[in-house]
């Protein structure tokens, strides 16, 4: 098993629509959590970070569950430029990053 | 300012051959990582360097996979004798020791390299 996994989708997205996925970790002593994005045959970009409380950046919205060990990603208002992969990430003891596969969105119009 | 760079961004080897692969963290960056992405894939951590000391090495696949950071700066990632099985796109993401409120790694573009 995967120690972060996501659905890999497409998530096929009507503009203007609202999207959300979800992302599990295994391992329970993880500390930090990030959405990043890669745009096809690009770098990954820190999109946001997840706290504990939910936090919200302008159209993306990403919750945090401990307990049950998920993470989400929620994009209102879509655009055609929202189309990317998002990857969960993970961050235990130390510095290392953890990503899981990824979920692609494809944002139509 | 200028971000991580990377070279070369396309490496093309034949299986058994040795490579280099050079990565330009930004200036200042004290923590380098590199990173291993197959297609359709995330990135899996290979490697983390702070300054010139190598702390993580525990993702590299195999004794063939080598990486260093001299001075503390660029850092070289080689792959001796490549296996099909190397190819893949190789990132290389630098980040300031702590930054507020988030851990900001900064990824070059990559390098892809095709073993044939």
């Amino acid at each position: 098993r995967k120690e972060v996994e996501q659905d890999p989708g497409p998530f096929n997205v009507p503009e203007g629509a609202t999207v959300a996925f979800n992302c599990t970790y295994s391992n329970s002593a993880s500390q930090s959590f990030f959405w990043y994005r890669q745009d096809c045959r690009k770098e990954p970009k820190l999109l946001m970070s997840v706290y504990s409380s939910g936090n919200e950046d302008g159209r993306f919205t990403a919750q945090l569950n401990r307990a049950s060990q998920y993470i989400s990603l929620l994009i209102r208002d879509s655009k055609l430029s929202d189309s990317a992969t998002y990857l969960c990430v993970v961050k235990a003891a130390g510095n290392k990053l953890t990503f899981g596969g990824g979920t692609r969105v494809l944002v139509k119009p | 300012g200028a971000g991580v760079s990377q070279s070369p961004r396309y490496k093309v080897a034949k299986r058994g051959q040795d490579v280099a692969l050079r990565c330009d963290p930004i200036s200042g960056h004290v923590s380098l990582f590199w990173y291993q992405q197959a297609l359709g894939q995330g990135p899996e951590f290979l490697t983390y360097f702070q300054n010139e000391a190598q702390l993580d090495k525990s993702g590299l696949p195999s004794d063939r996979f080598f990486a260093e950071r001299p001075e503390g700066s660029v850092s070289t990632l080689k792959i001796q004798r490549t296996q099909q099985e190397d190819s893949a796109v190789y990132l290389c993401a630098s980040s300031l020791l702590r930054q507020a409120r988030s851990y900001e790694q900064y990824f070059g573009p990559g390098t892809r390299l095709t073993v044939t």
